[in-house]
């Protein structure tokens, strides 16, 4: 089974500080991405990576940025963290498939706090 | 602009009864609709997916439609099992692109 694991469950960090999110998946998968999940909004896209040190702003890149050095490891990276960041963070991975999508395999999120 | 819209936040439904979810989009570009589950505190699973050049894709107790014309699907479960009380995502799809998703609705399932 692929599995896509998220270092943290749960953070908690002060405005300001710069956080970093981990994720690795262990199936060579080329293809990563980072959401975020909140009430009412659904998953919304920040960031994905096709290939290693590649990377694609989704819908709401302000304020994040990314890191794939290796094929396996995707970060998630707040500059200087802030009150609307607090969120759960969720990581995803997909092999490259051409003309039909396979489903994501998600990992199991990082609930995020800033306080 | 959203692209994937979910317009019922959540569901009720009883055990052993049908639940209908619903899902609209704006892009006709699409190439797959998938739908996702979710519990609390766990990652979104792969629940069942659908191309736009079909109508209907069934997996057991869960069968999705697709009309193009209306830009619209849905997602049938029957019969309803309190073990399906989750979020239900639906997404969007086409090459080159990442997964679009909807804002959820939230099922609840009573025995």
């Amino acid at each position: 089974d692929v599995k896509v694991t998220q270092s943290s469950r749960y953070l908690v960090k002060r405005t300001g500080e710069k956080v970093f999110l981990e994720c690795v998946q262990d199936m060579d998968h080329e293809n990563m991405f980072w959401y975020r999940q909140d009430p009412g909004l659904g998953l919304r896209l920040i960031y994905f990576s096709y290939d290693v040190k590649m990377k694609e702003k989704g819908d709401i890149p302000e304020g994040y940025s990314v890191s794939r050095e290796k094929k396996e490891r995707f970060s998630l990276i707040l500059e200087s963290a802030s009150t609307n960041q607090t969120s759960m963070y969720l990581c995803a991975s997909t092999p490259t498939t051409g003309a039909k999508p396979y489903g994501y395999t998600f990992g199991s999120g990082t609930r995020l706090t800033v306080v | 602009d959203q692209q994937v819209k979910q317009n019922s936040p959540s569901l009720s439904v009883q055990e052993g009864r049908i639940s209908i979810l619903n899902c609209d989009y704006t892009n006709s570009m699409f190439d797959y609709f998938l739908w996702y589950k979710k519990y609390p505190a766990e990652g979104p699973t792969f629940l069942i997916s659908i191309s736009s050049i079909k109508d209907k894709n069934e997996d057991g107790r869960f069968t999705v439609f697709l009309n193009k014309s209306a830009k619209h699907l849905s997602l049938h479960i029957v019969p309803s099992q309190p073990g399906d009380s989750a979020v239900y995502f639906c997404a969007a799809w086409m090459a080159g692109t990442a997964l679009i998703f909807g804002k959820g609705t939230t099922l609840s399932v009573s025995s």
